[in-house]
Parts: C-alpha cells; structure tokens; sequence
C-alpha cells in the first residue's frame, strides 16, 4: 500500500500560470518532506524540502505547503516555464529513519507555451 | 561538482544471466541507495546501504543483492534475470542520518531482459 500519494499522474498548465502539486501521506510518523524533479533520460535532482515544524517553505518561484492535520502537501510553481515540464517525485521521511525516504508515484507536469 | 555516475545507460540482458550495476559516487557519502522506476509505481527502493559492508533491505529486495566493498562503490547484483526485472534502475547516495540532506542520483541505467 503506497504510504505517499501523488493522485494526479499528470497536469497540463499555460505557460505564465501557476502550477499546483499536490501529495497526500499515509503515515503521520513522516517529518520530513521533499520534492524531486526528473527530466527524461536523467536522474531525479532535489527541488524543495519542508520540515513539519513548518507549513511553509520557498525557494523562488517554488513554495511547498504542508498541511499535517489533512496529511497533504503541495508544490506550487508561480509562474511556470516551459523548462519546467518534468516528472515531479514527493518524497518522504520520518525521524526513526531519515535515511530511507519513501517516494510517490510522481506527476508528469507540461508546461505549455 | 558532485557526481553518481552509474555504468551503464542501457543495459539488455538474456533471462537467467546474473547481471551487474555499477554505481560511484564522489562525495563521500555514508549512504547509498538502489531504487527502481516503472510507470505509475514512483521510485521504490531495492536495497541500501549505511557503511561498508553494511546493507538493508529496501521494499523490493527479491530477487537482487547488492555488494559494498568501498564506501564510495555500490553494486546492485540481479542473480538471475528475469522479464519482470525490466525497468530503470537509478542510484542515490547522501549524506548518514542527516534530516535536511537531499540524496543525489545518477543518471539510471535502463535494463531490458529479453
């Protein structure tokens, strides 16, 4: 049973607009939360991480929220570029084992011009 | 720059060879991953390891074993390939036990087994 969800295996957005994630968890032992980008034919690249000490965190035009009590989590992308058409991973992790990070499914984002 | 670099890009492979992956990371990292990639199912993790000589089972260790001999070199080991097995391997390394460290990946390898 998948304990990170990402529900939407893909998303088509304008070019300009804004782009939104979303990730659902299972298990509320998870505290560590992170976001990976995959370009084709290349190895996923870390993009965002968010601690659940905080329900916010942002790194230019990418922010991460994170709502514990709903177990949800999102990547918005304000505003979104052509460049950024990938496969974005949500990952996850938990303080008993940050070693081992537990990844969704992914969601395959087209931006378009 | 940091660096994983797998051996392979593309790999096809006969059912039953018992197949090598050979990943090398240059950051000195403590942990290294195997994860596999196929359509609708993410990235799910196949082994990794701590330490030299150290290894864990990850969600999907049948059918694998892996081997670290040097702390830098991590060897995923299909012992008898099979049709199933076909998929991109990728692997990652990072830093040990470390909340806020991000693992770094190669570039995968994309097996096929005919």
């Amino acid at each position: 049973d998948q304990q990170v969800k990402q529900n939407s295996p893909s998303l088509s957005v304008q070019e300009g607009r804004i782009s939104i994630l979303n990730c659902d968890y299972t298990n509320s032992m998870f505290d560590y939360f992170l976001w990976y980008k995959k370009y084709p034919a290349e190895g996923p690249t870390f993009l965002i991480s968010i601690s659940s000490i905080k329900d916010k965190n942002e790194d230019g035009r990418f922010t991460v929220f994170l709502n514990k009590s709903a177990k949800h989590l999102s990547l918005h992308i304000v505003p979104s570029q052509p460049g950024d058409s990938a496969v974005y991973f949500c990952a996850a992790s938990m303080k008993t084992s940050y070693d081992k990070v537990i990844f969704g499914p992914g969601t395959s984002l087209s931006v378009i011009p | 720059d940091v660096k994983v670099t797998q051996s392979s890009r593309y790999l096809v492979k006969r059912t039953g060879e018992k197949v090598f992956l050979e990943c090398v990371q240059d950051m000195d990292h403590e942990n290294m991953f195997w994860y596999r990639q196929d359509p609708g199912l993410g990235l799910r993790l196949i082994y990794f390891s701590y330490d030299v000589k150290m290894k864990e089972k990850g969600d999907i260790p049948e059918g694998y074993s892996v081997s670290r001999e040097k702390k830098e070199r991590f060897s995923l080991i299909l012992e008898s390939a099979s049709t199933n097995q076909t998929s991109m391997y990728l692997c990652a390394s990072s830093l040990l036990r470390a909340q806020n460290t991000e693992a770094f990946f190669g570039q995968g390898t994309r097996l096929t087994v005919v």
